[in-house]
């Protein structure tokens, strides 16, 4: 089981606020990513990140961004939320060497009105 | 661009029965390959791995099968059960590039067990 946690769970929030997602792990792992997921559709990288200081933009262009000043914590931002961010986020970790398993959190389920 | 697909998008079995899910995946290169289970309401969970100088795994009721001849992933699960109903998804490691150590996922089976 990985020690992997995002909150908050669910969010219900109108448009044009601010919301940050946040993540954090307990695993020391160097690497860390933000997912986005349509309900039963496959995974879309938003985010990355290799350690401290570190983010990269993934292969789905996101009007998000994502800040890594601590290894644990890899927080996601939206500044202007729109019905169109409505979706789940994921966050995931794993340690930086080559062929290591990602372990997820549970997810923000967030809806955008 | 690279891409993992899986050839069904549903697969219903019922209780007790085998289950074999598939995935093709298209990087010649890639180097190591992950199962994922994904519950309603949760994020994926990681089932099982193969690398790629491997081409069977086996853990506890599952077996992952690799062959990199036809670029083909399959997992099977043996006596499958209630609580294995969910959506199963495939991931590709790329081992070059910038995008180095990232997965690539496939769009997922949904497994449908019957009692």
């Amino acid at each position: 089981e990985a020690d992997i946690y995002q909150t908050p769970r669910y969010l219900v929030i109108g448009t044009g606020k601010k919301i940050t997602l946040e993540c954090s792990q307990t695993m020391g792992h160097d690497k860390m990513y933000w997912y986005q997921q349509d309900p039963g559709m496959e995974l879309h990288l938003i985010h990355y990140s290799y350690g401290v200081n570190s983010t990269e933009k993934g292969d789905l262009s996101s009007e998000s961004t994502v800040s890594r000043i601590r290894t644990e914590h890899f927080p996601l931002t939206l500044e202007s939320a729109r019905p169109s961010h409505t979706s789940q986020y994921l966050c995931a970790s794993r340690w930086a060497g080559s062929k290591e398993t990602q372990y997820f959190g549970p997810g923000t389920r967030l809806l955008v009105l | 661009g690279e891409s993992v697909g899986l050839h069904l998008p549903t697969l219903s079995v019922q209780e007790g029965d085998n289950s074999i899910i598939n995935c093709a995946y298209s990087n010649s290169a890639s180097d190591y390959f992950i199962w994922y289970k994904q519950e309603s309401g949760k994020g994926p969970q990681f089932i099982i791995d193969i690398r790629s100088n491997m081409d069977k795994r086996q853990g506890q009721r599952v077996t992952v099968l690799l062959n990199k001849t036809v670029k083909h992933l399959s997992l099977q699960i043996a006596a499958t059960q209630p609580g294995d109903s969910a959506v199963y998804f495939c991931a590709e490691n790329i081992p070059y590039g910038g995008s180095q150590g990232n997965l690539i996922f496939g769009k997922g089976t949904k497994l449908s067990v019957k009692p």
